[in-house]
């Protein structure tokens, strides 16, 4: 069984740039979540898809923009970056929306804005 | 909206020693589902052990435990028997039961710094 994996590992960008982030969720999670962890911080949530539709965000403005696939996979773009937007970001993936099923996290891509 | 609190950015533990991480949360619900994730150097995070909320036994995972104090809003980690292994950033998280919108999003705590001293 593969894991939770995500695109590219690292990756830097312009202020003022857009970016896209890949993730694809272990085999049967249609459950997709998006994190931002700042250094020296703990993950913040950015939104939730599930069954290709927006399920649920925290508190990021619009620029940050997602998209899921039918086969569960996940996009996370973010327009106009700024400097601000450095950081780890985390895509976590789980089966339905059952809030008592266990969140598997991938391993991160690491967005450095300069 | 909830909020978690780690008050310890970094603890250090001899090895083989037992070491207690805290955390205390604020939420005005009454179910909820509390989490310690592992994130060691890799970046990967791991769940440590969970409690429900409605549960009064304290979850217990080899050698991992948790204090949960509903009343007092406090859910501590004990790791007994400390190994090298268990070196990594520790976070406290909290989860909504209620599904759907915003609160299926885990609310993390800022990490504490675990250091095992061999």
């Amino acid at each position: 069984e593969t894991g939770v994996t995500q695109s590219p590992t690292h990756l830097i960008k312009t202020r003022g740039q857009q970016v896209t982030l890949r993730c694809s969720s272990q085999s049967g999670h249609n459950t997709v979540s998006w994190y931002q962890q700042a250094l020296g911080q703990g993950p913040q949530f950015i939104f939730q898809y599930y069954r290709e539709e927006e399920n649920g965000r925290g508190n990021f403005p619009p620029r940050f923009s997602g998209l899921q696939f039918p086969n569960y996979s996940s996009e996370l773009n973010v327009n106009a970056l700024e400097l601000d937007d450095s950081a780890l970001y985390l895509c976590a993936s789980r089966p339905g929306l059952n809030t008592n099923n266990e969140q598997f996290f991938g391993p991160g891509t690491r967005l450095t804005v300069l | 909206a909830q909020t978690v609190t780690q008050s310890q950015p970094e603890m250090s533990v001899q090895e083989a020693e037992t070491v207690t991480l805290s955390c205390t949360y604020d939420t005005s619900e009454s179910d909820y589902y509390l989490f310690w994730y592992k994130q060691p150097p890799s970046r990967q995070m791991i769940l440590v052990i969970r409690q429900e909320a409605y549960k009064q036994q304290n979850a217990t995972e080899n050698r991992f435990s948790v204090n949960f104090q509903k009343a007092a809003k406090s859910f501590s980690l004990k790791i007994s028997d400390s190994q090298l292994g268990d070196a990594a950033m520790y976070f406290c998280a909290y989860r909504s039961a209620v599904a759907g919108g915003g609160a299926d999003g885990l609310t993390f705590g800022k990490g504490t710094h675990l250091i095992i001293q061999p």
